[in-house]
C-alpha cells in the first residue's frame, strides 16, 4: 500500500478556506485517494474519495494533480464544527482483502 | 441508515479481568476490523476478520483476541486486562466488494476503556 504523509496539525479561522495537502508518492494505478474526519469522541467518517481531477461534495473538493502523487483536501469556508482530525488514505477500488489503514492525520482546529 | 455498533461507550475494569468489546454492522459486510487509538498515536490495527471464523493478527495483536461466531459480529478480547490497554477502542467494517464497488470504511462510535 502506498504510504500517506500529511501535515500533524493546522490552525484556521472560520470563514476561511482550509487546504490540506497529503503526499502519496507511491500510489497505484487502481489506487483511488480517500480522506476521513473525526470528531473528538467519534469515529472516523468518510467524507471524500476521488481518484483524479476534481471531486467536490455538499462537506469538501478534492484536487488531485495528473501525477496522482499528491492530494489536497479543500474545506470551504470552515467553521468551529470543523475542528476535527483529517485523514488521507489510499485505497484499492474493489474492497477484498483492503485493511484501512491510518497515520496519525491532521489535526485542524478552528478559532473563532 | 448503515451502522455499526459497539456495545459499550464507556467502560471502566479492574485489572486482571477478562473483558468483552461487542461490534455489530448490518451491512452485510464481510470485513471487520478492531483498532486502537492513543493520544499521538493514531489508530492502530489489532485484529481483523475477512469471513466468519477467520481472523487475522494486526499491527498490535499481543494482549488481546477476537472471536467471529457471526458475519454480523466480531468481538474483541482482552484475557486479562490490563493498565496499558486504556484506550479508545474502533471497531469498522468494510465490503469486500467489486471492482466499482467503493472500498468506505463504517465505524462504531468508539468504546473508551479505563482499566484500573
Amino acid at each position: 500500500l502506498a504510504k500517506t504523509t500529511q501535515p500533524i496539525s493546522m490552525d484556521s479561522y472560520e470563514g476561511q478556506e482550509v487546504n490540506i495537502t497529503c503526499s502519496h508518492n507511491n500510489i497505484a494505478t487502481n489506487d483511488y485517494i480517500t480522506w476521513y474526519q473525526q470528531f473528538p469522541s467519534q469515529g472516523p467518517r468518510f467524507i471524500i474519495q476521488g481518484y483524479k481531477t476534481k471531486v467536490t461534495n455538499e462537506v469538501a473538493s478534492l484536487f488531485i494533480p495528473a501525477d496522482r502523487k499528491s492530494s489536497t483536501l479543500s474545506l470551504p469556508r470552515v467553521s468551529l464544527s470543523d475542528t476535527a482530525v483529517y485523514y488521507c488514505l489510499v485505497a484499492p477500488r474493489g474492497g477484498g482483502s483492503y485493511i484501512p489503514t491510518f497515520g496519525r492525520g491532521t489535526s485542524l482546529i478552528v478559532h473563532p | 441508515d448503515v451502522k455499526v455498533t459497539q456495545s459499550s461507550r464507556y467502560l471502566v475494569k479492574r485489572t486482571g479481568e477478562k473483558v468483552f468489546l461487542e461490534c455489530v454492522q448490518d451491512m452485510d459486510h464481510e470485513n471487520m476490523f478492531w483498532y486502537r487509538q492513543d493520544p499521538g498515536l493514531g489508530l492502530r490495527l489489532i485484529y481483523f476478520s475477512y469471513d466468519v471464523k477467520m481472523k487475522e493478527k494486526g499491527d498490535i495483536p499481543e494482549g488481546y483476541s477476537v472471536s467471529r461466531e457471526k458475519k454480523e459480529r466480531f468481538s474483541l478480547i482482552l484475557e486479562s486486562a490490563s493498565t496499558n490497554q486504556t484506550s479508545m477502542y474502533l471497531c469498522a467494517s468494510t465490503d469486500e466488494g467489486g471492482v466499482f464497488r467503493n472500498t468506505e470504511a463504517f465505524f462504531g462510535q468508539g468504546t473508551r476503556l479505563t482499566v484500573v
